[in-house]
């Protein structure tokens, strides 16, 4: 079975504070991915990597970065954290195109 | 512009009864098809993939209909534990990233 672990399920932080969200899959998949859930929006992809290093922005980009080190492990930055970033962050993974993503355990960040 | 359609209920079914839901993709070159399921404050998680000549796993059918773009999730004999928003999933050629749709939420009452 795919796991991709989430560093924390619940993170309290406060406005103005970098923020960082870490994954890590154990199926050395290629393509990583992050989003964001919030009621009545659905899931909204942030950024997604497809190789260590290599990075694309998503649909909602503005006010995060990532970085993948390694393959094995993505995270997600919150540079300047702001309540309107406040939300349920869900990290993917998947090893090849047009196959479906699997998720982690999901991050639930209020930002103060 | 990648867009994928749900009704988003909710859906409220007595137990043993068969539902249906449907989904509508506007991109024609619309690749791979799937549908998540996903319980209250959880992460979604595969139910199912769809395929051209239609699927079946237990309870579940899926069908896809090509020509007029929509994909739907028939649940037979519905169970308590089967409440939850069915998201459906399309994906494109060549792209790793999928387009979810907003999700349709079921409610089973005994």
């Amino acid at each position: 079975d795919v796991k991709v672990t989430q560093s924390s399920r619940y993170l309290v932080k406060r406005t103005g504070e970098k923020v960082f969200l870490e994954c890590v899959q154990d199926m050395d998949h290629e393509n990583m991915f992050w989003y964001r859930q919030d009621p009545g929006l659905g899931l909204r992809l942030i950024y997604f990597s497809y190789d260590v290093k290599m990075k694309e922005k998503g649909d909602i980009p503005e006010g995060y970065s990532v970085s993948r080190e390694k393959k094995e492990r993505f995270s997600l930055i919150l540079e300047s954290a702001s309540t309107n970033q406040t939300s349920m962050y869900l990290c993917a993974s998947t090893g090849v195109n047009n196959q479906p993503q699997h998720f982690g355990d999901g991050t639930r960040l209020s930002i103060l | 512009r990648k867009e994928v359609e749900q009704d988003p209920g909710p859906f409220n079914v007595p137990e043993g009864a068969t539902v249906a839901f449907n989904c509508t993709y506007s991109n024609s070159a619309s690749q791979s098809f799937f549908w998540y399921r996903q319980d209250c404050r959880k992460e979604p998680k595969l139910l199912m993939s769809v395929y051209s000549s239609g699927n079946e796993d237990g309870r579940f059918t899926a069908q896809l209909n090509r020509a007029s773009q929509y994909i739907s999730l028939l649940i037979r004999d519905s169970k308590l534990s089967d409440s939850a928003t069915y998201l459906c999933v399309v994906t494109f050629s060549g792209y790793s990233t999928l387009t979810f749709g907003k999700g349709t939420m079921l409610l089973v009452s005994p």
